[in-house]
């Protein structure tokens, strides 16, 4: 089971929006809506942002948001700002063995 | 407060074997799957293994599967993860993370396990 394809880095400057894609498969991403993404500042444990695709959990800025088409997976941060540098990483249910697999994650520069 | 707490990392030699430990609190342990997550230094996010919320159903990863065993324990409310066989690419931050709807959303603050000579 190979990792979902994320972009190595994205950046926007303050209050621009990014997203962030995910690309994976019909065996995860394209066939489940167990999509969700989570971001990681250093030397932090990853803190969930996204579920079900599309959901955000209490108390996650609306600022953030997903979406998914096919294969592939987004995150769109809008309004960027500079608390939202840190890394994305996306995951996704499987129908393989591997019940979950991330995605290579993502680094977010706010310039 | 909802919590999760992992111990038992450390250095240890290749082929040799260490426990972690999770004990949970602040909610209801014994309803929830509940997953290990591990991060190699500077890469991503692994799956490990997950174990059913009645501790009857285990699925592990194809890279520790037949090395790595997850137990849990619903009347201490605590969770395990044998580690046996260790290799250097088994040196990680080990993250006790709970499941719902197929999202990770409470994690520990994770265990560093080094595996060297």
């Amino acid at each position: 089971q190979s990792a979902l394809t994320q972009p190595a880095s994205v950046s926007g400057s303050p209050g621009q929006s990014i997203t962030i894609s995910c690309t994976g498969t019909s065996s995860d991403v394209g066939g489940f809506n167990y999509v969700s993404w989570y971001q990681q500042r250093p030397g932090k444990a990853p803190k969930l942002m996204i579920y079900e695709v599309s959901n955000r959990p209490s108390g996650v800025s609306n600022r953030f948001s997903g979406s998914k088409s096919g294969n592939t997976a987004s995150l769109t941060i809008s309004g960027l700002q500079a608390e939202d540098e840190a890394d994305y990483y996306c995951t996704s249910y499987t129908s393989t063995s591997t019940l979950y697999v991330f995605g290579t994650g993502t680094k977010v520069t706010v310039l | 407060q909802v919590q999760l707490v992992e111990s038992g990392g450390g250095v240890v030699q290749p082929g040799r074997s260490l426990r972690l430990s999770c004990a949970a609190s602040g909610f209801t342990f014994s309803s929830y799957d509940i997953h290990w997550i591990r991060q190699a230094p500077g890469t991503g996010l692994e799956w490990v293994a997950v174990i059913s919320s009645d501790g009857g159903t285990k699925y592990y990863a194809d890279s520790v599967k037949g090395r790595f065993t997850i137990s849990r324990d619903n009347s201490k409310n605590t969770l395990d993860l044998q580690m046996n066989s260790l290799r250097a690419e088994d040196t990680a931050v080990f993250y006790c993370v709970r499941v719902i709807g197929g999202a990770f959303d409470v994690w520990g603050q994770g265990t560093m396990v080094t595996v060297s000579s």
